[in-house]
């Protein structure tokens, strides 16, 4: 079945600097991609979401590139401060027709230096 | 809107007992999943209901497990005979079944002395 590493586990950077975590998959089939946040004792908070005919989506400091020939997944945040510290995690599904399970990375664990 | 709700947030069990977690999903929301949360293994999918028909149970352990999804507005997991390694966080999640976003409520922490 599909399998998506993520990387790295833990990443540490000053406030107003860049912060990028990778992920790859293995299934060519996938379709859907999506990047989730999740912050101490709450649930998973959707950032973004990407279609597979997407290469590059920018939304409000957050930047997801997608290169389907490598299949890697990146998030890119942009002038990180405080509140972006959390737990990242990206995740994929391979249904192209709507609703369907989603497989996880192991996450990123992201603290951003005040 | 009040985003998907789980009930309750923690739950403390002996080792033996049953445990049942409960799920509401974002109104107009008819596929339910449900997914589990440990440090070793990370976010696991375990079942999925579309219009509370089961689709997909192929993350379920074979025993002890089950879900329902007995109206539109809730679904439910039970856990009979909690055994200590079923303590974890558990996720509910909804979409509408034609797009595939998830929103995920706040978990369920489950700790099985």
């Amino acid at each position: 079945g599909e399998q998506v590493e993520q990387r790295p586990p833990h990443l540490s950077v000053p406030e107003g600097d860049s912060a990028v975590i990778i992920c790859t998959y293995t299934d060519s089939a996938t379709a859907y991609f999506y990047w989730y946040k999740q912050e101490p004792g709450a649930g998973l908070q959707l950032l973004m979401s990407v279609f597979s005919n997407v290469d590059r989506k920018e939304e409000q400091g957050l930047t997801v590139l997608l290169n389907k020939k490598d299949k890697q997944l990146s998030l890119n945040l942009t002038a990180a401060h405080p509140g972006d510290s959390a737990v990242y995690f990206c995740a994929v599904s391979s249904n192209t027709g709507g609703a369907d399970r989603l497989t996880f990375g192991k996450g990123t664990q992201l603290i951003i230096q005040p | 809107n009040a985003g998907v709700i789980q009930t309750p947030r923690h739950k403390v069990t002996g080792k033996g007992q049953e445990a049942t977690l409960w799920c509401e999903p974002i109104s107009g929301h008819s596929a339910v999943f449900w997914y589990r949360q440990t440090i070793v293994q990370g976010l696991e999918f375990l079942t999925y209901f579309r219009n509370q028909a089961p689709i997909d149970d192929s993350g379920m352990p074979k025993e002890r497990f089950s879900a329902q999804m007995p109206n539109q507005s809730h679904s439910t997991l039970k856990i009979q005979s909690t055994q200590p390694q079923d303590s974890a966080v558990y996720l509910c999640a909804s979409s509408l079944p034609d797009y595939a976003e998830q929103f995920f409520g706040p978990g369920t922490r489950l700790t099985v002395l």
